[in-house]
């Protein structure tokens, strides 16, 4: 386990269709972040996982965006009916339990979301 | 409304020169305070952070400065290279940095060689 793994990295969609896209976080990491990146900006927060538990979800996430985590493990992000304001890059990141120090997140390559 | 303010937007420095690049934040809640560096087609990866107990950290040739009272903590890159060239991104959180992540909007770096 060498990192963290989202796939895929790219997808083109018809606005109106439904998108799932996949993070896969280091296996020893219990948070899970994700974040979304439009061009020229810095990633903005969407949601967050300790373990299986949703913690914290942002106004960004419309009723049209879902996140799970399943067991705990990997995280796959939904966005239903998929608008052309949906086109960005969505970024997930993994951090560890608190052992005193600094936590760095360590993210993902990201998946790019164009919609047509 | 939390935000970190980073400047300037785009920066050209020549190979060997030092790269500076500053943010401002507002949240005096935020004791976490990463650096990331982005290459196109990849996800931030940290490059260093600091805790507001230190006024400055100092990794390689990659130094955090810190003024608390000011709100402001800059990113200094000695001796700059063609390969330092991408966008650095500074950021804030609490909890020590086990939360999250308010970034700036980046700062895109051109070494010239």
């Amino acid at each position: 386990d060498t990192g963290v793994s989202q796939n895929p990295r790219h997808k083109i969609t018809k606005r109106g269709q439904n998108v799932t896209f996949r993070c896969d976080p280091i296996s020893e990491h219990n948070r899970l972040y994700w974040y979304r990146q439009t061009l020229g900006q810095g990633p903005e927060f969407l949601t967050y996982f300790q373990n299986e538990a949703q913690l914290e979800k942002s106004r960004l996430l419309s009723d049209r965006f879902s996140a799970e985590r399943p067991k705990g493990s990997f995280s796959t992000l939904e966005i239903q009916r998929t608008e052309q304001g949906d086109s960005a890059m969505y970024l997930c990141a993994s951090s560890p339990r608190p052992q005193g120090g600094l936590y760095g997140y360590t993210f993902g390559s990201g998946t790019r979301l164009t919609v047509v | 409304q939390q935000q970190v303010k980073q400047s300037p937007q785009s920066l050209i420095v020549q190979k060997g020169g030092i790269s500076i690049i500053n943010c401002a934040y507002e949240n005096t809640a935020f004791d976490y305070f990463p650096w990331y560096q982005q290459f196109p087609g990849k996800g931030p990866a940290l490059l260093i952070a600091i805790r507001p107990d230190v006024s400055e950290k100092k990794e390689g040739r990659f130094t955090i400065s810190f003024n608390k009272s000011a709100k402001q903590f800059s990113l200094h890159i000695m001796d700059s290279q063609p390969g330092d060239s991408a966008t650095y991104f500074c950021a804030a959180s609490g909890y020590s940095g086990y939360s999250t992540l308010t970034f700036g909007k980046g700062t895109m770096l051109l070494v010239s060689p």
